[in-house]
């Protein structure tokens, strides 16, 4: 079945270190989303690259897509302590339909 | 910004009772969803709204389950006889154009 899996699953780092997380998905895709989440609150929407698109920017966020090998990385640059939270990648085959969501990368950024 | 509401923000419910979650979304959206989360797990999808009618719906969305746009603004989600198995953050979301899906707040569903 079509599933966005995230690597690593927790990553600890310091304030102005850059973050990376991976996503990796099994079937052809429209899109890409990135989504943050802070404890048990709502889901942020970060990013949507599409599937004819191989790297977007948002500020200090950076994701990029390589659809060969099924995968997309969200690479956050100079992180901060408020970046802490879960991060997901959600995959959709095609445009408008459901989003199939990972298990999400738990990011702990200390100061 | 436009953003998508959701009310209650905590419902506690007894089993087997009928629970309605209320949704607002994006006013200019044509595209709506709902979907779960159970504590500690993935965020799952639950059902999508198209043109006023279901587009597509998972396993978890069987007979218990029911979705209504009510007005031009509203978009609920009823769970006519709870079980504790519902027990979750249920999320309502909607998509324009450019098919990002915005989620709502969330509703954390507690069945006793």
């Amino acid at each position: 079945s079509q599933q966005g899996e995230e690597d690593p699953q927790a990553l600890s780092i310091q304030e102005g270190e850059n973050a990376t997380m991976n996503c990796s998905y099994k079937t052809s895709i429209n899109n890409l989303q990135w989504y943050r989440q802070n404890s048990g609150r709502g889901l942020v929407h970060l990013i949507l690259i599409r599937s004819n698109e191989r790297e977007k920017h948002s500020g200090r966020l950076r994701v990029t897509l390589d659809t060969s090998k099924k995968s997309s990385s969200l690479l956050i640059t100079a992180s901060r302590a408020a970046d802490t939270a879960s991060y997901f990648c959600a995959t959709a085959i095609i445009a408008g339909t459901a989003l199939i969501f990972g298990k999400g990368t738990t990011l702990s950024v200390s100061s | 910004e436009p953003e998508v509401t959701q009310t209650p923000s905590h419902q506690v419910t007894q089993m087997g009772q009928e629970v309605i979650l209320r949704c607002v979304p994006i006013s200019n959206h044509l595209y709506f969803y709902w979907y779960r989360q159970i504590l500690g797990q993935k965020v799952e999808f639950l059902v999508s709204f198209y043109n006023n009618e279901i587009s597509e719906k998972s396993e978890i969305f069987d007979d218990q389950f029911s979705v209504e746009r009510p007005d031009g603004s509203n978009f609920t989600l009823k769970i006519r006889s709870t079980k504790l198995e519902d027990s979750a953050m249920y999320f309502c979301a909607s998509g324009g154009a450019l098919n990002e899906q915005f989620f709502g707040p969330g509703t954390r569903l507690t069945v006793l």
